[in-house]
Protein backbone atom coordinates (compact mmCIF):
# COMPACT_ATOMS: atom_id res chain seq x y z
CA UNK A 1 0.00 0.00 0.00
CA UNK A 2 1.76 3.21 -1.43
CA UNK A 3 -0.77 5.94 -0.33
CA UNK A 4 -4.16 7.49 -0.17
CA UNK A 5 -5.83 6.47 -3.88
CA UNK A 6 -9.14 8.41 -5.33
CA UNK A 7 -11.21 7.25 -8.09
CA UNK A 8 -11.55 8.65 -10.79
CA UNK A 9 -9.56 11.36 -11.17
CA UNK A 10 -11.44 13.31 -13.56
CA UNK A 11 -15.54 13.04 -13.93
CA UNK A 12 -17.10 15.82 -16.62
CA UNK A 13 -20.73 15.72 -15.97
CA UNK A 14 -23.96 17.64 -17.16
CA UNK A 15 -25.43 19.49 -14.30
CA UNK A 16 -28.26 17.81 -12.51
CA UNK A 17 -26.42 14.29 -12.83
CA UNK A 18 -25.12 13.02 -9.51
CA UNK A 19 -21.52 12.05 -9.00
CA UNK A 20 -19.45 9.65 -6.35
CA UNK A 21 -16.13 9.74 -5.28
CA UNK A 22 -14.40 6.87 -3.68
CA UNK A 23 -11.32 7.01 -1.51
CA UNK A 24 -9.12 4.22 -0.66
CA UNK A 25 -7.04 5.33 2.81
CA UNK A 26 -3.82 4.08 3.89
CA UNK A 27 -4.54 0.71 5.36
CA UNK A 28 -3.50 1.12 8.80
CA UNK A 29 -4.91 5.02 9.43
CA UNK A 30 -8.33 5.08 11.02
CA UNK A 31 -9.31 8.76 10.38
CA UNK A 32 -10.36 9.93 6.86
CA UNK A 33 -10.95 13.27 5.58
CA UNK A 34 -12.91 14.81 2.15
CA UNK A 35 -11.56 18.25 1.36
CA UNK A 36 -12.34 20.43 -1.38
CA UNK A 37 -9.90 22.69 -3.30
CA UNK A 38 -10.72 25.10 -6.23
CA UNK A 39 -8.10 26.89 -8.29
CA UNK A 40 -5.93 29.55 -6.46
CA UNK A 41 -7.34 28.38 -3.43
CA UNK A 42 -6.11 25.71 -0.40
CA UNK A 43 -8.40 23.21 0.68
CA UNK A 44 -11.72 23.18 2.44
CA UNK A 45 -12.31 21.11 4.84
CA UNK A 46 -15.85 19.33 4.22
CA UNK A 47 -16.08 16.15 6.22
CA UNK A 48 -13.89 13.26 8.28
CA UNK A 49 -14.28 9.73 9.95
CA UNK A 50 -13.02 8.13 12.79
CA UNK A 51 -13.03 4.26 11.60
CA UNK A 52 -16.89 4.31 10.29
CA UNK A 53 -18.01 7.80 12.66
CA UNK A 54 -18.40 10.37 10.25
CA UNK A 55 -17.64 13.05 13.56
CA UNK A 56 -18.02 16.31 11.83
CA UNK A 57 -19.99 17.05 9.10
CA UNK A 58 -21.15 20.92 9.54
CA UNK A 59 -19.10 22.30 6.68
CA UNK A 60 -20.39 20.05 4.24
CA UNK A 61 -21.70 22.42 1.29
CA UNK A 62 -24.98 21.90 1.65
CA UNK A 63 -27.90 18.99 1.91
CA UNK A 64 -27.05 17.82 -1.96
CA UNK A 65 -23.20 16.32 -0.87
CA UNK A 66 -22.88 13.17 1.51
CA UNK A 67 -20.01 11.10 2.51
CA UNK A 68 -20.17 7.28 3.83
CA UNK A 69 -17.57 5.12 5.43
CA UNK A 70 -19.62 1.93 6.38
CA UNK A 71 -17.04 -0.69 7.02
CA UNK A 72 -14.01 2.27 8.24
CA UNK A 73 -11.91 1.52 5.34
CA UNK A 74 -13.22 3.18 2.04
CA UNK A 75 -15.06 6.15 1.97
CA UNK A 76 -17.72 7.66 -0.94
CA UNK A 77 -18.46 11.33 -1.45
CA UNK A 78 -21.35 11.71 -3.32
CA UNK A 79 -23.12 15.10 -4.82
CA UNK A 80 -26.13 14.72 -6.04
CA UNK A 81 -27.83 17.35 -8.69
CA UNK A 82 -24.41 18.79 -9.71
CA UNK A 83 -24.64 22.45 -10.33
CA UNK A 84 -21.57 24.35 -12.39
CA UNK A 85 -20.48 26.17 -8.57
CA UNK A 86 -19.54 22.43 -7.82
CA UNK A 87 -16.84 22.51 -10.44
CA UNK A 88 -13.28 21.97 -8.28
CA UNK A 89 -10.76 19.36 -6.95
CA UNK A 90 -12.06 17.28 -4.71
CA UNK A 91 -9.19 15.61 -2.00
CA UNK A 92 -9.43 12.88 0.45
CA UNK A 93 -6.85 12.37 3.33
CA UNK A 94 -6.05 9.78 6.26
CA UNK A 95 -4.06 9.46 9.32
CA UNK A 96 -3.54 7.61 12.20
CA UNK A 97 -4.56 9.00 15.38
CA UNK A 98 -3.61 6.94 18.87
CA UNK A 99 -4.71 8.92 21.31
CA UNK A 100 -2.92 12.22 22.14
CA UNK A 101 -0.06 11.37 19.78
CA UNK A 102 0.50 13.33 16.56
CA UNK A 103 -1.82 13.41 13.31
CA UNK A 104 0.27 13.61 10.14
CA UNK A 105 -2.50 13.74 7.27
CA UNK A 106 -1.46 12.08 3.89
CA UNK A 107 -3.59 13.97 0.99
CA UNK A 108 -4.65 11.66 -1.91
CA UNK A 109 -4.04 12.76 -5.69
CA UNK A 110 -7.32 14.55 -6.20
CA UNK A 111 -10.56 14.01 -8.22
CA UNK A 112 -11.39 16.85 -10.52
CA UNK A 113 -14.83 17.58 -11.40
CA UNK A 114 -16.15 19.72 -14.27
CA UNK A 115 -19.49 20.05 -14.22
CA UNK A 116 -20.62 21.27 -17.75
CA UNK B 1 -10.42 33.51 14.93
CA UNK B 2 -8.05 30.93 13.40
CA UNK B 3 -5.77 32.50 10.53
CA UNK B 4 -2.98 31.50 8.62
CA UNK B 5 -1.22 33.88 5.74
CA UNK B 6 1.45 33.28 3.27
CA UNK B 7 3.04 35.77 0.66
CA UNK B 8 1.34 34.37 -2.72
CA UNK B 9 4.50 34.33 -4.99
CA UNK B 10 8.05 34.15 -4.19
CA UNK B 11 10.71 34.18 -6.91
CA UNK B 12 14.49 32.49 -6.37
CA UNK B 13 17.06 31.59 -8.80
CA UNK B 14 17.90 28.14 -9.14
CA UNK B 15 20.62 26.87 -6.46
CA UNK B 16 19.76 29.67 -3.70
CA UNK B 17 17.61 29.06 -1.32
CA UNK B 18 14.07 29.92 -1.14
CA UNK B 19 12.34 30.54 2.44
CA UNK B 20 8.61 30.62 2.52
CA UNK B 21 6.87 32.64 5.26
CA UNK B 22 3.95 31.97 6.86
CA UNK B 23 2.33 33.80 10.09
CA UNK B 24 -0.63 32.20 12.36
CA UNK B 25 -2.97 33.32 15.00
CA UNK B 26 -3.96 30.15 16.98
CA UNK B 27 -1.37 29.93 19.97
CA UNK B 28 -3.08 26.49 21.09
CA UNK B 29 -1.34 24.77 17.51
CA UNK B 30 -0.17 21.14 17.94
CA UNK B 31 1.25 20.61 14.63
CA UNK B 32 2.60 23.04 11.59
CA UNK B 33 3.01 21.56 8.38
CA UNK B 34 4.20 22.01 5.02
CA UNK B 35 2.29 20.73 2.25
CA UNK B 36 4.08 20.84 -1.77
CA UNK B 37 1.28 20.52 -4.59
CA UNK B 38 2.35 20.52 -8.32
CA UNK B 39 -0.07 21.94 -11.00
CA UNK B 40 -2.88 19.54 -11.17
CA UNK B 41 -1.76 17.37 -8.56
CA UNK B 42 -2.75 16.52 -4.65
CA UNK B 43 -1.39 17.91 -1.90
CA UNK B 44 2.46 16.24 -0.96
CA UNK B 45 3.26 16.50 3.12
CA UNK B 46 6.94 17.73 2.70
CA UNK B 47 7.63 17.70 6.86
CA UNK B 48 5.76 18.85 9.78
CA UNK B 49 6.84 20.16 13.26
CA UNK B 50 5.57 19.49 16.37
CA UNK B 51 4.64 23.15 18.22
CA UNK B 52 7.74 22.52 21.31
CA UNK B 53 10.16 22.48 18.90
CA UNK B 54 12.25 25.11 17.52
CA UNK B 55 13.57 23.55 14.60
CA UNK B 56 13.76 20.40 12.06
CA UNK B 57 15.72 19.12 9.23
CA UNK B 58 15.68 16.88 6.52
CA UNK B 59 17.93 16.52 3.88
CA UNK B 60 17.52 19.82 1.70
CA UNK B 61 14.21 21.63 3.83
CA UNK B 62 14.38 23.00 7.22
CA UNK B 63 11.81 24.08 9.09
CA UNK B 64 11.89 27.11 11.82
CA UNK B 65 9.45 27.87 14.49
CA UNK B 66 9.29 31.19 16.55
CA UNK B 67 6.36 30.24 18.81
CA UNK B 68 6.03 33.82 20.15
CA UNK B 69 6.05 35.59 17.20
CA UNK B 70 3.53 32.82 15.56
CA UNK B 71 6.17 32.44 12.54
CA UNK B 72 6.60 29.14 10.75
CA UNK B 73 9.07 29.12 7.84
CA UNK B 74 10.35 26.46 5.52
CA UNK B 75 13.55 26.82 3.69
CA UNK B 76 14.35 24.82 0.62
CA UNK B 77 18.59 24.52 0.06
CA UNK B 78 20.14 24.27 -3.79
CA UNK B 79 16.68 25.45 -5.05
CA UNK B 80 16.03 23.47 -8.23
CA UNK B 81 13.41 23.17 -11.11
CA UNK B 82 11.27 20.53 -9.55
CA UNK B 83 10.72 22.31 -6.82
CA UNK B 84 8.21 24.80 -8.67
CA UNK B 85 4.90 24.10 -7.08
CA UNK B 86 2.99 26.02 -4.12
CA UNK B 87 3.48 25.37 -1.06
CA UNK B 88 0.53 25.52 1.81
CA UNK B 89 1.13 25.87 5.39
CA UNK B 90 -1.02 24.62 7.85
CA UNK B 91 -1.45 24.34 11.59
CA UNK B 92 -3.87 21.86 13.48
CA UNK B 93 -4.54 21.35 17.53
CA UNK B 94 -5.72 18.06 19.48
CA UNK B 95 -8.76 20.95 20.51
CA UNK B 96 -10.52 20.94 17.43
CA UNK B 97 -9.30 17.26 16.31
CA UNK B 98 -6.47 18.07 14.52
CA UNK B 99 -8.18 19.57 11.13
CA UNK B 100 -6.62 21.61 8.84
CA UNK B 101 -6.49 25.36 8.67
CA UNK B 102 -4.92 26.54 5.24
CA UNK B 103 -2.92 29.41 4.40
CA UNK B 104 -3.33 30.18 0.79
CA UNK B 105 -0.18 28.75 -0.78
CA UNK B 106 2.73 30.18 -2.05
CA UNK B 107 3.80 29.76 -5.82
CA UNK B 108 7.59 29.44 -5.37
CA UNK B 109 8.61 30.15 -9.26
CA UNK B 110 12.28 29.60 -10.05
CA UNK B 111 14.17 31.28 -12.34
CA UNK B 112 17.17 29.69 -14.59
Amino acid sequence: DTGVSQDPRHKITKRGQNVTFRCDPISEHNRLYWYRQTLGQGPEFLTYFQNEAQLEKSRLLSDRFSAERPKGSFSTLEIQRTEQGDSAMYLCASSLVQGETGNTIYFGEGSWLTVV
Amino acid sequence: GEDVEQSLFLSVREGDSSVINCTYTDSSSTYLYWYKQEPGAGLQLLTYIFSNMDMKQDQRLTVLLNKKDKHLSLRIADTQTGDSAIYFCAESHMDSNYQLIWGAGTKLIIKP
